[in-house]
């Protein structure tokens, strides 16, 4: 089947303006993650949503930064006012829950002038 | 920190050589995953390990775990050229509520033809 998607791939914005970033996972997969990777470091953590349960936000870094998800579909990031620090690639995995192994998006690479 | 922590940060090798990398951690986990990112995108899922197995292979890969040290070794055998890319070591702390993996900043590893 189909495996992780995100749009765009790519998203050049204006410092000061709204984005959002989109995840579809695979189907049937009930918990998605969201990941932010600055250039040559590793993953930072921003949010889990895992079935029904309320979504861990504890690595969303201001509150700029939101996340929904409709089910266990789709989900969208939203940064807004964007800031040139934000500029990164924003990861999205999908698992089966609980100490299953997650399967990654190719990525959204943002960049923020 | 619980994030893993990897180890050598860059390694270069030649190809046919074995490439070892380590991973150490802080906290109880329910189990450690090595991921694969190619050219700074999507990451691919290698391996799982419970916290109650010592070792576990995958075709190249071997990976081992030691949870009184909590350390995880990743060591590919007779590498390729293709295996060139960041490896990343990912506990799953048992001490969270939620299901979500804290990934270290990763290994770069080169292999020359």
């Amino acid at each position: 089947g189909a495996g992780v998607s995100q749009s765009p791939s790519n998203k050049v914005t204006e410092k000061g303006k709204d984005v959002e970033l989109r995840c579809d996972p695979i189907s049937g997969h009930t918990a998605l993650y969201w990941y932010r990777q600055r250039l040559g470091q590793g993953l930072e953590f921003l949010i889990y949503f895992q079935g029904n349960s309320a979504p861990d936000k504890s690595g969303l870094p201001s509150d700029r930064f939101s996340a929904e998800r409709t089910g266990e579909s789709v989900s969208t990031l939203t940064i807004q006012r964007t800031q040139q620090e934000d500029s990164a690639v924003y990861l999205c995995a999908s698992s089966f829950g609980t100490v299953y192994e997650q399967y990654f998006g190719p990525g959204t690479r943002l960049t923020v002038t | 920190s619980q994030q893993g922590e990897e180890d050598p940060q860059a390694l270069s090798i030649q190809e046919g050589e074995n490439a070892t990398m380590n991973c150490s951690y802080k906290t109880s986990i329910n189990n450690l995953q090595w991921y694969r990112q190619n050219s700074g995108r999507g990451l691919v899922h290698l391996i799982l390990i419970r916290s109650n197995e010592r070792e576990k292979h995958s075709g190249r890969l071997r990976v081992t775990l030691d949870t009184s040290k909590k350390s995880s070794s990743l060591l590919i055998t007779a590498s390729r050229a293709a295996d060139t890319a960041s490896y990343f070591c990912a506990p799953q702390p048992r001490s969270y509520n939620t299901d979500k993996l804290i990934f270290g900043t990763g290994t770069r590893l080169q292999v020359f033809p």
